[in-house]
């Protein structure tokens, strides 16, 4: 089963906040974030681990409810750069599962 | 240090061929994922091989198979091709198998297109 992802897309002005959710109906160990801008291959973000926690790079963080089976990913004052199709996908004993991905646009 | 290739970049096959993708992982990374990328279905696992043995399979036909060899060098093979095989296949490599904290490096793909 696939992860969820909301929305499917979004279009921000450079400077603007958003939010990407990742929810599964699976048990997940952790959660990765891939970004892939257009015509090249996935790059990885981050992976989150435990239950709870929170990673950040910059201005692009994380957080990860593991009761919840859930992940968002926060990028704060987006840039141009930021823009592009963003993954979730769930870490488990059966490999990794890709969300349908995200597509952000951003917008001078 | 290389990154992951893959070969050949684009290929061009019409139905009921077969068709063999190469994929070389990052020197040392033992673990090589392959994805199948359509436009609305985002990556669709296909299957991964780690220390020369299939860790894991997604939910593909057997047209599709793949092998991994000493060098952790993969191919992946696709027989009797359908339009609906034309997509982006990735491969990706990680240092030890991929879970819960291994991160994936991505090659850019071989574009495949079935007439």
């Amino acid at each position: 089963q696939q992860p969820v992802q909301s929305p499917q897309a979004v279009i921000l002005r450079e400077g603007e906040d958003a939010v990407i959710n990742c929810s599964s109906s699976k048990a997940l160990y952790s959660v990765h974030w891939y970004r892939q801008k257009h015509g090249e291959a996935p790059v990885f973000l981050m992976i989150l681990l435990k239950g709870g926690e929170q990673k950040g790079h910059e201005k692009i963080s994380a957080s990860f409810n593991e009761k919840k089976q859930q992940s968002s990913l926060y990028l704060t004052a987006s840039q141009l750069s930021y823009s592009g199709t963003y993954f979730c996908t769930g870490g488990g004993a059966d490999g990794l599962t890709f969300g349908k991905g995200t597509h952000l646009i951003i917008q001078p | 240090k290389a990154g992951v290739t893959q070969t050949p970049r684009y290929l061009i096959k019409t139905r009921g061929q077969q068709v063999t993708l190469s994929c070389s992982p990052i020197s040392g990374h033992r673990s090589v994922s392959w994805y199948q990328q359509t436009p609305g279905q985002g990556l669709q696992f296909l299957f991964e091989y780690f220390s020369e043995t299939q860790r894991n399979k997604g939910n593909f036909p057997g047209r599709f198979s793949g092998r991994q060899f000493s060098n952790s060098r993969s191919e992946m093979n696709v027989s009797t091709l359908e339009l609906g095989d034309s997509a982006l296949y990735l491969c990706a490599s990680s240092l030890g198998a991929s879970g819960t904290n291994e991160k994936l490096f991505f090659g850019s793909g071989t574009q495949l297109s079935v007439l």
